[in-house]
Order: C-alpha cells, then sequence, then structure tokens
C-alpha cells in the first residue's frame, strides 16, 4: 500500500519568509496529492491539491509542486503571517479502487510575528 | 469548500457505555464517507470506509464490532465507539468525498 513520508516535523520562521513542507510517496499509482490545513482542536481543511498530471499549482501565497519521477511533492506557502501558524498535512491517494487518501505525519508551523 | 458536519463536538463518557456520532454532509451527497481517528500530536489514522447502503470497509487492526459503521443516506454516516474504554478516548474525524474530500470538525472522545 501507499506510505507518505513529511518532513519537517516541525518548522519555525519570521513572519515574512517563506515555509517549504515535503513529502514523498511510494505508489507510483496515486494521482491526486492534497494538503490540509488543522488548527487546534478543529478538523483539517482542504487548503491546495494537485493532480498526477500537473507539475504545479498556485492559490494566491500558496503552491503546491509534484515531482512524479522522483514521486515527491511540496508545500511553499510566501509571506508567512501568524495566522499560517498550524498543522499541515500532506496526503496521496491510493491508486487503487479504494482511492484512500495516506496522510503524512504532519508539520507544525509555527510563524512568529 | 463543501460543509461536513459532526456532531456532539465533544463526549464524555463512562467506560462500557457505547457513544455514537453524527457526520452529515450539509450541501451535497457523498458518495463516501470515511472514519478518522487522530490520537494527539499524531497523523490522522483511517479507520474504516464506508459507501452509502453497504457495508463499511474496516483497516487492519480496527474491530468493526466495537466500532459500528451505519451508512444510512448520502448525507449521514453514524459511528458508535460500543462499550467504550479509556483507550478509546481519541480524537475522531469524519470526511465526505464527492471529488474533493472533506473533513467534519471532529469529535473529542473522553472515556471515564
Amino acid at each position: 500500500g501507499e506510505n507518505v513520508e513529511q518532513h519537517p516535523s516541525t518548522l519555525s520562521v519570521q513572519e515574512g519568509d517563506s515555509a517549504v513542507i515535503k513529502c514523498t510517496y511510494s505508489d507510483s499509482a496515486s494521482n491526486y496529492f492534497p494538503w490540509y490545513k488543522q488548527e487546534l482542536g478543529k478538523g483539517p481543511q482542504l487548503i491546495i491539491d494537485i493532480r498526477s498530471n500537473v507539475g504545479e499549482k498556485k492559490d494566491q501565497r500558496i503552491a503546491v509542486t509534484l515531482n512524479k519521477t522522483a514521486k515527491h511533492f511540496s508545500l511553499h506557502i510566501t509571506e508567512t503571517q501568524p495566522e499560517d501558524s498550524a498543522v499541515y498535512f500532506c496526503a496521496a491517494r491510493e491508486g487503487s479502487n479504494t482511492g484512500k487518501l495516506i496522510f503524512g505525519q504532519g508539520t507544525t508551523l509555527q510563524v512568529k510575528p | 469548500g463543501a460543509v461536513v458536519s459532526q456532531h456532539p463536538s465533544w463526549v464524555i463518557c463512562k467506560s462500557g457505555t457505547s457513544v455514537k456520532i453524527e457526520c452529515r454532509s450539509l450541501d451535497f451527497q457523498a458518495t463516501t464517507m470515511f472514519w478518522y481517528r487522530q490520537f494527539p500530536k499524531q497523523s490522522l489514522m483511517l479507520m474504516a470506509t464506508s459507501n452509502e447502503g453497504s457495508k463499511a470497509t474496516y483497516e487492519q487492526g480496527v474491530e468493526k464490532d466495537k466500532f459500528l459503521i451505519n451508512h444510512a443516506s448520502l448525507t449521514l454516516s453514524t459511528l458508535t465507539v460500543t462499550s467504550a474504554h479509556p483507550e478509546d478516548s481519541s480524537f475522531y474525524i469524519c470526511s465526505a468525498r464527492l471529488v474533493w474530500q472533506f473533513f467534519g470538525p471532529g469529535t473529542r472522545l473522553t472515556v471515564l
């Protein structure tokens, strides 16, 4: 089955700096890669996603890149703000019929004002 | 994005009792719903996948007789934790999928 590794586990940046979170996956059949933001005590919120037929996608300050050959994808947040502080999870959807999302371990992002 | 609700948001119960958690997709019909469990500072672990009108598919290691899932309609799924024990205390999160997958706000279960 699919296995997703996420790094780093914690990330601290100054307000205005960029933050990058990286994930690798094992199943070459996986074709969909969403990113979720989870604030304390709340459910995950979808912030951006990318499909395997696209190499990059951007939405304002957030971008995601995908390298299918290397089986890794990354989340880029530019001009970080204190409200970006949260736990971020990457996920990969299995290429099997189940379509299950397999999550990375999570990254706790702290943006210091 | 689409809205998924959960009820209750938190529950405290005595050991040995059963607890039911409801998950609803409010503005769309979900072909598939998922139930996850999340322990403090850990990732989301999939417990089971359910499709409306059929039996849930449980992940390895998840007891189907302990975690009863009913997916009665395209907008409602319930998870019942039977004979709850302190080790069942966790954050339970449901998710509904049409094309994208959206998550509910979670239910904090504490078993005394």
